[in-house]
């Protein structure tokens, strides 16, 4: 158990529909990373928060948004959803920027 | 193009052999991962290397980080039917603070 926690586990939606996926770090890390695997794919960094504030952005697309919150949790959020878009989405926290993250069990979206 | 290039990106060999796979950039980084996920799982961190040049042993496997912090290599002993996985390198590039995951090597041991 790595101590990062991803809900839901598992998440079926149509197309064109909004989805939130929320993500609590470990306790004491400040840093939350959002990734993307679609099947038998690599980690596509999607965008890193650390303390509240936008640190990193990779190549999330404008239909894609995500914050972190002053408890540290944070959440992606999903919108006008396309079937392309079914992937495992995985957070991950470490206490600093730079440093190794730990990684959460994911939420695996499926839209149909 | 990939900024973390992994090779093989499938390899698949008897218990008991040896293998090295390898992870190489073209950017120099301030720190080196190596992580292995499991189907459905996320991915584990194993080791984190920082220094050029550095060796570090976890059991069977070595890791090593290349001199000009450019590249790295996992070498796994006596491979065993539970080192089966998603191998996977990342790294933060000097004066970058996005964690780069590479390519991934799916190794998959043959009892």
């Amino acid at each position: 158990d790595s101590g990062v926690t991803q809900t839901p586990k598992h998440l079926i939606t149509a197309t064109g529909q909004r989805v939130t996926l929320r993500c609590s770090p470990r306790s004491g890390d400040l840093s939350v990373y959002w990734y993307q695997q679609s099947l038998d794919q690599g980690l596509q960094f999607l965008i890193q928060y650390y303390n509240g504030e936008e640190r990193a952005k990779g190549n999330i697309l404008e239909r894609f948004s995500a914050q972190q919150f002053p408890d540290l949790h944070s959440e992606l959020n999903l919108s006008s959803l396309e079937l392309g878009d079914s992937a495992l989405y995985f957070c991950a926290s470490s206490p600093r920027v730079n440093t190794e993250a730990f990684f959460g069990q994911g939420t695996r979206l499926t839209v149909v | 193009t990939q900024l973390l290039e992994q090779s093989p990106q499938f390899l698949s060999i008897q218990e008991g052999e040896n293998l090295t796979v390898y992870c190489n950039s073209s950017s120099v980084f301030s720190s080196l991962q190596w992580y292995r996920q499991e189907p459905g799982e996320g991915p584990v961190l194993l080791v984190t290397v920082v220094t050029g040049g550095e060796v570090k042993k976890l059991k069977r496997l070595t890791f090593q980080f290349g001199d000009a912090r450019k590249d790295s290599s996992l070498h796994i002993t006596a491979a065993q039917t539970g080192d089966t996985g998603l191998y996977l390198c990342a790294g933060v590039e000097v004066g970058n603070e996005k964690l780069t995951f590479g390519t991934g090597t799916r190794l998959t041991i043959i009892p």
